[in-house]
């Protein structure tokens, strides 16, 4: 088992572009989750998926943000018309049931810079 | 809103010294995890409690979670330099989980 993988690492963007993340997560996940870190903060819960069903948005997640998962396999990050308060650490987390809970596995991030 | 507090926000301390950092809620969750960061990298699980009053070990590590299963504590054992990260708490329900901000720690040699 390889873990939780994301691409890019890194990205660099212009305000007004738009940028794709990318996450691959356990294979036998059922569960995704993305989140967004500022520095000197936790993960802010963005949006997950069971399957390929997206179960639940944050409401602090505006209409230029939207993700999928279309076979609920991986799942993709996309963010419209980037803005400077957009730069963050996108991370991606996948999980399965064991017992009454769920444990996540965190993918190393994707660290977003709006210049 | 379920928030999570953690305290202290940022703890120094030298080498072989023991230390507990603490995470604070006034919801009930039905797990609680804690993870620990490495600057630029994503969280890694250390361990999940579930059971009111649960206490778990790892090595030098002891969790505790609260009886009424809305706190948690992390006891670390004559701390290393390798403990060095920011130390973060979750609480989850429904599978959906809130993060504290974490506690940064220092161990220096």
């Amino acid at each position: 088992d390889t873990g939780v993988s994301q691409n890019p690492r890194h990205k660099i963007t212009k305000r007004g572009q738009n940028v794709t993340f990318r996450c691959d997560p356990i294979s036998e996940h059922n569960r995704l989750y993305w989140y967004r870190q500022t520095l000197g903060q936790g993960p802010e819960f963005l949006t997950y998926f069971q399957n390929e069903a997206q179960l639940e948005k944050s409401r602090l997640l505006s209409d230029r943000f939207s993700a999928e998962r279309p076979k609920g396999s991986f799942s993709t990050l996309e963010i419209q018309r980037t803005e400077q308060g957009d730069s963050a650490m996108y991370l991606c987390a996948s999980s399965f049931r064991q017992g009454t809970s769920y444990e996540q596995y965190f993918g190393p991030g994707t660290r977003l810079t709006v210049t | 809103t379920q928030l999570l507090e953690q305290s202290p926000q940022f703890l120094s301390i030298q080498e072989g010294e023991n230390l507990t950092v603490y995470c604070n809620s006034s919801s009930v969750f039905s797990s609680l995890q804690w993870y620990r960061q490495e600057p630029g990298e994503g969280p890694v699980l250390l361990v999940t409690v579930v059971t009111g009053g649960e206490v778990k070990k790892l090595k030098r590590l002891t969790f505790q979670f609260g009886d009424a299963r809305k706190d948690s504590s992390l006891h670390i054992t004559a701390a290393q330099p390798g403990d060095t990260g920011l130390y973060l708490c979750a609480g989850t329900n429904a599978g959906k989980s809130t993060f504290g901000d974490g506690t940064t720690l220092t161990v220096k040699p």
